[in-house]
């Protein structure tokens, strides 16, 4: 069965580390999605993606990139992670279209120290 | 530009009775609208979605939503609640700005409780 995966689950790590979060998904989506999730706000959107070589930021993008070289793949990182990124990550995937509905991997937990 | 509001960040139900989660959307035009389920530890899943065909839109696990364009409303609703209904519920509204192929906009959730 297609699929999307997040790797690591958790991890734990100090200030001013450069930090990568994997999402990889077996769907053949063009559209690939990271989100935050923080008690709140609900979910934010941070970068996002239609297609390889394509890269846009979403609305709480400071401090973070991403790279498209592959429909499977879209890694978040951190340049320089700050406490303030402490979060929870959700990387999502879709088909092209409005009406299209967004699959969701199981969440990647950070906590910066 | 589109919005999501719902109404409520906690809704306690007992086994049994109904539940009623709000949504209120603002949009120009036409909007698709979706509504999420996630439970405790994990991603969302989608529970059901409006793309403009049936205004009542059944979904999984008994849940269903009324898309009312009067009220820009699109509530979700479950006749009888079980233990396992609890969760966070979030609607969503797919964003219509200029170049857009499949983003959405999230009200900021709702955990809905079942009391035994």
């Amino acid at each position: 069965d297609a699929e999307i995966t997040q790797s690591p689950r958790h991890k734990i790590t100090e200030t001013g580390r450069q930090v990568t979060l994997a999402c990889h998904q077996t769907w053949n989506h063009n559209n690939m999605f990271w989100y935050r999730q923080d008690l709140g706000h609900g979910l934010r959107l941070i970068h996002y993606s239609y297609g390889v070589q394509d890269t846009n930021k979403g609305e709480v993008s400071d401090g973070y990139s991403v790279s498209r070289s592959n429909t499977e793949d879209l890694p978040l990182t951190l340049e320089s992670a700050a406490s303030s990124q402490t979060s929870v990550y959700f990387c999502a995937s879709s088909e092209s279209g409005e009406e299209e509905t967004q699959y969701f991997g199981p969440g990647t937990r950070l906590l910066v120290l | 530009a589109q919005s999501v509001t719902q109404l409520g960040s906690h809704v306690s139900v007992s086994e049994g009775a109904l539940v009623l989660l709000r949504c209120n959307y603002s949009s120009s035009v036409p909007p698709y609208l979706f509504w999420y389920v996630q439970y405790p530890n994990q991603g969302l899943q989608l529970l059901l979605k409006y793309t403009s065909a049936a205004t009542l839109v059944k979904g999984i696990n008994g849940f269903e939503a009324e898309f009312k364009k009067s009220e820009t409303s699109f509530h979700l609703t479950k006749p009888s609640a079980h233990m396992s209904d609890a969760a966070e519920y979030f609607c969503a509204v797919s964003s219509l700005s200029g170049g857009s192929q499949g983003n959405l906009i999230f009200g900021k959730g709702t955990k809905l409780s079942v009391k035994p």
